[in-house]
């Protein structure tokens, strides 16, 4: 159980694309989405947090103009990077969880991670 | 503030050698703690976790127990192989905040 699905896995484009990146979770519902990125060698960095029906967090830095995100449904929520640069080629994961009330911690559930590639 | 702190890597280890990775924590509350394991070219997957003190995680032979008195959760195994290279990664999830290490990267030579 607790899959998630995250498409594309590759994604090669030319500079002033916008590339969009889907995430769902197949057999739970997600109350709340993470994006994070990953530089080569290096941790995640968290960029934004999604709940359901609402805009998301983004964390400090990151652009929400150029990483435009939506969690339309419990289950769905994709990551738009706009208007893309050669800068902003990385590895881009989401993941889910399920949030059961205060003291109840539920892992996140990663995709498999977008590596997006911009010429 | 609540945060995570794994041992740094590269840890580069003969197969059926034993393997143990350490993770400290500092939280306010009451954490949960979680390995996670990401291989080349993938994303992250849940390797264990414990919610409670004292709780001991384990899969794939891999174990970690959740130490308040010392804030720990290392991680252990008897007898690494070839496939356990990867990059492990040591998290505290609390309300609906999660704190991910840096990162181990291991890897088992034959």
């Amino acid at each position: 159980g607790a899959v998630v699905s995250q498409h594309p896995s590759r994604v090669i484009c030319k500079s002033g694309t916008s590339v969009k990146i889907e995430c769902r979770s197949l057999d739970f519902q997600a109350t709340t989405m993470f994006w994070y990125r990953q530089f080569p060698k290096q941790s995640l960095m968290l960029m934004a947090t999604s709940n359901e029906g609402s805009k998301a967090t983004y964390e400090q830095g990151v652009e929400k103009d150029k990483f435009l995100i939506n969690h339309a449904s419990l289950t769905l929520s994709t990551l738009t990077v706009t208007s893309a640069h050669p800068e902003d080629s990385s590895f881009y994961i989401c993941s889910a969880t399920t949030f059961q009330g205060a003291g109840r911690n539920q892992p996140q559930h990663f995709g498999d991670g977008t590596r997006l590639s911009i010429l | 503030g609540d945060s995570v702190t794994q041992m740094e890597g590269p840890v580069t280890l003969s197969e059926e050698a034993f393997l143990t990775i350490n993770c400290t924590y500092t939280a306010t509350g009451y954490p949960s703690l979680f390995w996670y394991v990401q291989y080349p070219g993938e994303g992250l997957q849940l390797l264990l976790k414990a919610t409670k003190a004292d709780d001991k995680g384990s899969n794939k032979g891999f174990e970690a127990t959740y130490r308040k008195e010392t804030t720990s959760f290392h991680l252990e195994k008897g007898s690494v192989q070839v496939s356990d290279s990867a990059v492990y990664f040591c998290a505290l999830g609390t309300g609906n905040q999660f704190y991910f290490g840096t990162g181990t990267s291991l890897t088992v030579i034959p």
